[in-house]
């Protein structure tokens, strides 16, 4: 089944503490990028990667790191969590960007910073 | 930016109800997609349709991009179709990003 597989689903941690959100997709998407969703601020994109080793910065990077080593993975790297930082995160990956193609996202990851 | 607004902001309806749910967006687009969040958060793509006229069971949308609007039609709702709907386009000048609306949360009921 093509998807974007999100891990975890749900993490509590503390502030400092590093942290990884894996997202993969098995569809041969060339874009993938990464989205926070906040109650009366929407849905906002972190980052971005239009190919392997090419990634950018959306509209809210600051405290966020991304990779993109390989074609199907894009993970999502909080080097020093803040609680500023509580959010449902999503993943999406779409085959271009930009030229008459969809984005499929992930089942999301509900992140809580105490 | 682009704006997107959608309406109405809440819906409440009885089920085997229709409903019409409108979104409205500044500029040109390259890409227009309708999610539904069901009451889990997950985001569930409906239609990939910056242009013309889908059906998809109950479910059909139609964007007039010349115009720039789009129309999200629910038919025979249920209570299933609870959550919130949202509008999301890509700027035909900056295809990076999706700029979605603020949704529309329907509620269905028995």
């Amino acid at each position: 089944e093509a998807q974007v597989t999100q891990n975890p689903r749900y993490l509590i941690t503390v502030t400092g503490k590093k942290l990884t959100v894996t997202c993969s997709q098995n569809m041969n998407h060339e874009y993938m990028s990464w989205y926070r969703q906040d109650p009366g601020l929407g849905l906002r994109q972190i980052y971005y990667s239009m190919n392997v080793e090419v990634t950018d910065k959306g509209d809210v990077p600051e405290g966020y790191k991304v990779s993109r080593k390989e074609k199907r993975n894009f993970p999502l790297i909080l080097e020093s969590p803040s609680p500023n930082q509580t959010s449902l995160y999503f993943c999406a990956s779409s085959l271009s960007s930009g030229t008459l193609y969809g984005y499929t996202f992930g089942s999301g990851t509900r992140l809580t910073v105490v | 930016g682009i704006q997107v607004e959608q309406s109405p902001p809440d819906l409440i309806l009885q089920e085997g109800a229709n409903s019409t749910l409108r979104c409205n967006f500044s500029d040109s687009v390259n890409n227009l997609q309708w999610f539904h969040q069901n009451p889990w958060g997950q985001l569930i793509n409906l239609f990939y349709i910056p242009s013309g006229t889908k059906q998809n069971g109950r479910l059909s949308a139609t964007t007039v991009a010349t115009e720039r609007y789009s129309l999200l039609y629910i038919s025979s709702s249920q209570t299933t179709d609870s959550g919130v709907y949202f509008c999301a386009v890509e700027p035909a000048d900056s295809g990076y990003a999706l700029n979605f609306g603020k949704g529309t949360s329907l509620l269905v009921t028995p």
